[in-house]
């Protein structure tokens, strides 16, 4: 099994580039999530998505937009890349809403990006 | 708004026991779990309180006090495998929001 798998593991960019990140995951999850991880800021939800053809805004989802137009992909587009963007980039999928040990978050193993 | 607040990190011997704490301010709240993530991998799910009480599974425990907006994540038996960021993490009414995140150090 495969979980959640992220494409690719290290990009580097310049500012004003654009790039998308992938995320696919093959446990018929309903629910997917994008996070973004800082050095002492934890995880940070940037875009969510319920269902196939769903998204939703998180905490910090300037500069960013996603699409699921099917159920096991979740993308996650940078249209200019700015140096605060610079960051490790998860992506996650549930089955069903967070709400309990039967439904934990599945991480993928990250995207490290920098913007210079 | 949503927030938990856990220290930022903590170090303890090998053998011992560790308490992680985490407060929390979150909106229609549901429950309260925790992750691990050592360095340079993913987080990993550990466990999931949705009542107050004790959790127990192996060597970790989980707490939540909702009156107290609180709780723990108990480590013992400490291994040297167990260096690692925890996060705690608020399923709330809108999402799951994390923690900024305790780093444990496992001494010899």
């Amino acid at each position: 099994n495969a979980g959640v798998t992220q494409t690719p593991k290290f990009r580097v960019l310049k500012t004003g580039q654009s790039m998308t990140l992938l995320c696919a995951q093959d446990m018929n999850h309903e629910y997917m999530y994008w996070y973004r991880q800082d050095p002492g800021m934890g995880l940070r939800l940037i875009h969510y998505s319920v269902g196939e053809g769903t998204t939703a805004k998180g905490e910090v989802p300037d500069g960013y937009n996603v699409s699921r137009l099917k159920k096991q992909n979740f993308l996650l587009g940078l249209e200019s890349a700015a140096p605060s963007q610079t960051s490790v980039y998860f992506c996650a999928s549930s089955y069903y809403y967070p709400t309990g040990e039967n439904s934990p978050l599945h991480f993928g193993n990250g995207t490290r990006l920098t913007v210079t | 708004g949503q927030s938990l607040e856990q220290p930022s990190e903590v170090t303890a011997v090998e053998g011992a026991i560790v308490q992680i704490n985490c407060t929390y301010q979150t909106s229609g709240f549901y429950g309260l779990s925790w992750y691990q993530q050592h360095d340079g991998g993913a987080p990993t799910f550990l466990s999931y309180n949705g009542l107050d009480g004790l959790e127990e599974t192996g060597r970790f425990s989980s707490f939540l006090s909702r009156s107290d907006s609180y709780g723990y994540l108990l480590l013992q038996e400490l291994q040297m495998k167990d260096s690692a960021s925890y996060f705690c993490a608020g399923t709330g009414a809108n999402n799951l929001f994390f923690g900024t995140g305790t780093r444990l150090t496992v001494i010899p």
